[in-house]
């Protein structure tokens, strides 16, 4: 069966890196885009990035442009997200999500949580 | 970017009750809606896509339809394991976005 599974989190400080990673299984990875998609305390859900099956095509959300940047291992399965100059409102639980057809985020991992705090 | 409304934000019902949830876009989004089941510290599950298709494996007490921009989201008789957040994602277009959710528990 398909599964999703995201690592990497943990606390960082305001203007530091941190890297995410999903590892999948159960489905032909190289086949398919994927999402990130995340969750702040107390809000909704705000899609992060979308990067196309081959890895050639990104889409990043205005708020992440520029700092986050995703990418897709095909030979590992492995999703990454690696984000940059992090802000407190970046604080969230971080979710990778398979993409079916259009753009349908069909199967999730079960998050990681980010906390960006001094 | 899309809007996507949803009420109520919260409800709660007695086991066997009808539950419905309402969501509208802020554009035509023709039937590219999705409606998710989300519990705490799990992954959220995919339960209805393009408005009104039941996912494989969802029981069928699920339902949803809608076209357009105003799609509605039904649990015919209300389990005590259906307890969690409910939500709404238009696929229309990137950026993806949400409904804010509705939490549904027992009365």
């Amino acid at each position: 069966q398909v599964q999703l599974v995201e690592s990497g989190g943990g606390v960082v400080q305001p203007g530091g890196s941190l890297r995410l990673s999903c590892a999948a299984s159960g489905f032909s990875f190289r086949s398919y885009g994927m999402h990130w998609v995340r969750q702040a305390p107390g809000k909704g859900l705000e899609w992060v990035a979308f990067i196309r099956y081959d890895g050639n095509n990104k889409q990043y959300a205005d708020s992440v442009k520029g700092r986050f940047t995703t990418s897709k291992d095909n030979s590992q399965n492995t999703l990454h997200l690696q984000m940059n100059s992090l802000r407190a409102d970046d604080t969230a639980v971080y979710y990778c999500a398979r993409s079916g057809s259009y753009y349908n985020a069909d199967y999730w991992g079960p998050g990681t949580l980010v906390i960006v705090s001094s | 970017d899309i809007q996507m409304t949803q009420s109520p934000t919260s409800l709660s019902a007695s086991v066997g009750d009808r539950v419905t949830i309402t969501c509208q876009a802020s554009q035509d989004i023709t039937n590219y809606l999705n409606w998710y089941q989300h519990k705490p510290g799990k992954a959220p599950k995919l339960l209805i896509y393009e408005a009104s298709n039941l996912e494989t494996g969802v029981p069928s007490r699920f339902s949803g339809s809608g076209f357009g921009t105003d799609f509605t989201f039904t649990i015919s008789s209300l389990q005590p394991e259906d307890i969690a957040t409910y939500f709404c994602q238009q696929n229309d277009n990137l950026p993806l976005t949400f409904g804010p959710g509705t939490k549904v528990e027992i009365k």
